[in-house]
């Protein structure tokens, strides 16, 4: 069955470094997701992406934060300048089309900044 | 926009009994409703999902939530839990006029032997 892949599983990193966190979505999905999970809080949406663009972004997804599709499979998260509160467990997903697919998850990677 | 409640952060029962986690949603079209279970230290796996049709849906290890519209609710239920149901269980609406999907804040079972 195919899945949602990210690497790496796990990224230290010191503040103000950039981190790229990489996800291979599922092969033929059209919508892409990056979600954030603080340790022990609640699932954050922060950026949904279709069609090469960012369709929808929250709060959170402020200009330390971008996102790419370099080529036909990567789907990428950059965050420029690290800060404490970046650490967390970040989730990729994605989903085939409309007409209520879900969205699948990959692992996720734990970032830890100090 | 779509928001979701999780009635319930921490659910503790005993091993056999019947588990209800409550979720409520809003919204101002109609939604399509889910349910994720994060087990310690892993991703979220999708549980099971409401689209249209029959209210009472049924997913994988022998979780069911019934959709109900006049609630605004989607709770989900387990006649009889084990150790291993223990996890985070997160609800999830999507609107169908748009593709992004917003989770609760999720609720951790706890099965206790």
């Amino acid at each position: 069955e195919p899945e949602v892949t990210q690497t790496p599983s796990h990224q230290v990193t010191q503040m103000g470094q950039e981190v790229i966190l990489r996800c291979v979505p599922i092969s033929n999905h059209l919508y892409f997701y990056w979600y954030r999970q603080i340790l022990g809080q609640k699932v954050e949406f922060l950026v949904s992406f279709y069609n090469n663009e960012i369709s929808e972004k929250s709060e959170i997804f402020d200009d330390q934060f971008s996102v790419e599709r370099p080529d036909g499979s990567n789907f990428t998260l950059k965050i420029r300048s690290t800060k404490l509160e970046d650490s967390a467990m970040y989730f990729c997903a994605s989903r085939s089309g409309t007409g209520g697919a879900p969205q699948y998850f990959g692992p996720g990677t734990r970032l830890l900044v100090l | 926009a779509q928001s979701v409640t999780q009635l319930d952060s921490q659910v503790p029962v005993f091993e056999e009994a019947p588990v209800e986690l409550r979720c409520n949603y809003s919204s101002s079209v109609s939604v399509y409703l889910f349910w994720y279970v994060q087990y310690p230290n892993q991703g979220l796996q999708l549980l099971l999902k409401y689209l249209s049709g029959s209210t009472l849906v049924k997913g994988i290890n022998g979780f069911e939530a019934e959709f109900n519209k006049s609630q605004t609710s989607f709770h989900l239920r387990k006649p009889s839990v084990h150790i291993s149901d223990t996890a985070e269980y997160f609800c999830a609406v999507s609107e169908r006029n748009n593709n992004d999907m917003r989770f609760g804040a999720g609720t951790r079972l706890t099965v206790k032997p």
